[in-house]
């Protein structure tokens, strides 16, 4: 098992709709957790961290499910300029950071 | 607030040459990274340092080299550029190793 595996998608999804991807991770001693947003060509940018509890930020919600080994990312009432390539983050050790591949996400007018 | 940033934003090379690749940070973060990108290859970590003086590997160190002399800069060196070099360079800095990164914007690197 990968140790950061991501759906590389693309999702083809119409503007308004509700997205939600996966991200699976195989360590189970990660620490912290993150969702990173990466525009084509550009630097990734944090979205959101990732916490037990889960968390909102807008339209969008964050969820870890540690039984499962999973993190996921909820967006409602997606927008064209949602378009972008998602990136999930895991640590397990401080220094110990594995990105996934990313999920690439299309919003369609 | 300048955040994370990297000098130069493109450069050419001739298989061969040297260059250093400059990232400065003004957050007085501890730890600082450098990935490259590569299409469908996702980040992969070349080397990091978690604190002035200090530098570790990563996923891919064979063909670079870093230095942290000062906390605010990292910098990443080739020392015989090679065209499996072409990607696209990230740095990036944290307060510790369990919270976000910050990145920089990024170079371009080709090796011809």
């Amino acid at each position: 098992r990968k140790e950061v595996e991501q759906d590389p998608g693309p999702f083809n999804v119409p503007e308004g709709a509700t997205v939600a991807f996966n991200c699976t991770y195989s360590n189970s001693a990660s620490q912290s957790f993150f969702w990173y947003r990466q525009d084509c060509r550009k630097e990734p940018k944090l979205l959101m961290s990732v916490y037990s509890s889960g968390n909102e930020d807008g339209r969008f919600t964050a969820q870890l499910n540690r039984a499962s080994q999973y993190i996921s990312l909820l967006i409602r009432d997606s927008k064209l300029s949602d378009s972008a390539t998602y990136l999930c983050v895991v640590n397990y050790r401080d220094d110990k950071i594995i990105f996934g591949k990313g999920t690439r996400l299309h919003i369609l007018p | 607030n300048a955040g994370v940033t990297q000098t130069p934003k493109f450069r050419v090379l001739k298989t061969g040459q040297s260059m250093t690749l400059l990232c400065a940070q003004d957050m007085n973060h501890e730890y600082m990274y450098w990935y490259r990108q590569d299409p469908g290859m996702g980040l992969r970590l070349i080397h990091y340092s978690v604190g002035e003086g200090t530098t570790a590997k990563g996923e891919v160190p064979d063909g670079y080299n870093v230095s942290r002399l000062k906390k605010q800069n990292f910098l990443l060196g080739l020392e015989s550029a090679a065209p499996s070099q072409t990607s696209v360079y990230f740095c990036a800095s944290s307060y510790i190793g369990y919270e976000p990164q910050h990145f920089g914007d990024g170079t371009r690197l080709s090796i011809l």
